[in-house]
């Protein structure tokens, strides 16, 4: 078991510029979910995956925010046209839902920091 | 959404001194894990505790799920303990995800 693991974990991007993010969840785990953290703050939720299918999504993901998970494995967080105001952490996690025999203890990722200029 | 506080906001600590924090939510809950975030924003899981107590070395929680709260006791504190805690929830109906509270910063001085 390596934990979860998040790529990359620093980006520096200028305002308009598209970014993706990659997250790789503990193997075994088929939930998988996005957090964005700002300074001061608790992470908020944005989104989450079980298995390959989105089910949920904040009000805080807008529309230039994308997530995929084509496999039920790895999944990428796209922010398109970005603005200064999304700076911040980004967090991924994951567990293993109760119907696999899981509690959906949740566990994070190093979380990539991102930077728009 | 349900509400998480946390208390005190801050907390400053000799090395070897013993410290309680605490955790109010607003409704009712499946799951509660407390989380040490280290300097570098990594979140350390420390208990999965919706309900009960639970010790791990110096440190123990108790979550009493019926009036809403859970507290993290932290004994003989060293500065490796400094950081951020939080307390985060998943709430007993609807969507799976955590709420987390705005955390407790804990400094730990030698």
């Amino acid at each position: 078991d390596t934990g979860v693991s998040q790529d990359p974990r620093h980006k520096i991007t200028k305002r308009g510029q598209n970014v993706t993010f990659r997250c790789d969840p503990i193997s075994e785990h088929n939930r998988l979910y996005w957090y964005r953290q700002t300074l001061g703050q608790g992470p908020e939720f944005l989104t989450y995956f079980q298995n390959e299918a989105q089910l949920e999504k904040s009000r805080l993901l807008s529309d230039r925010f994308s997530a995929e998970r084509p496999k039920g494995s790895f999944s990428t967080l796209e922010i398109q046209r970005t603005e200064q105001g999304d700076s911040a952490m980004y967090l991924c996690a994951s567990s293993l839902a109760p119907d696999r025999g899981g509690y959906n203890e949740q566990f994070f990722g190093p979380g990539t920091r991102l930077t728009v200029l | 959404g349900i509400q998480v506080e946390q208390s005190p906001p801050d907390l400053i600590l000799q090395e070897g001194a013993n410290s309680t924090l605490r955790c109010n939510f607003s409704d009712s809950v499946n799951n509660l894990q407390w989380f040490h975030q280290n300097p570098w924003g990594q979140l350390i899981n420390l208990f999965y505790i919706p309900s009960g107590t639970k010790q791990n070395g110096r440190l123990s929680a108790t979550t009493v799920a019926t009036e809403r709260y859970s507290l993290l006791y932290i004994s003989s504190s060293q500065t490796t303990d400094s950081g951020v805690y939080f307390c985060a929830v998943e709430q007993g109906t609807g969507a799976n995800n955590l709420f987390f509270g705005t955390g407790t910063r804990l400094t730990v001085i030698p």
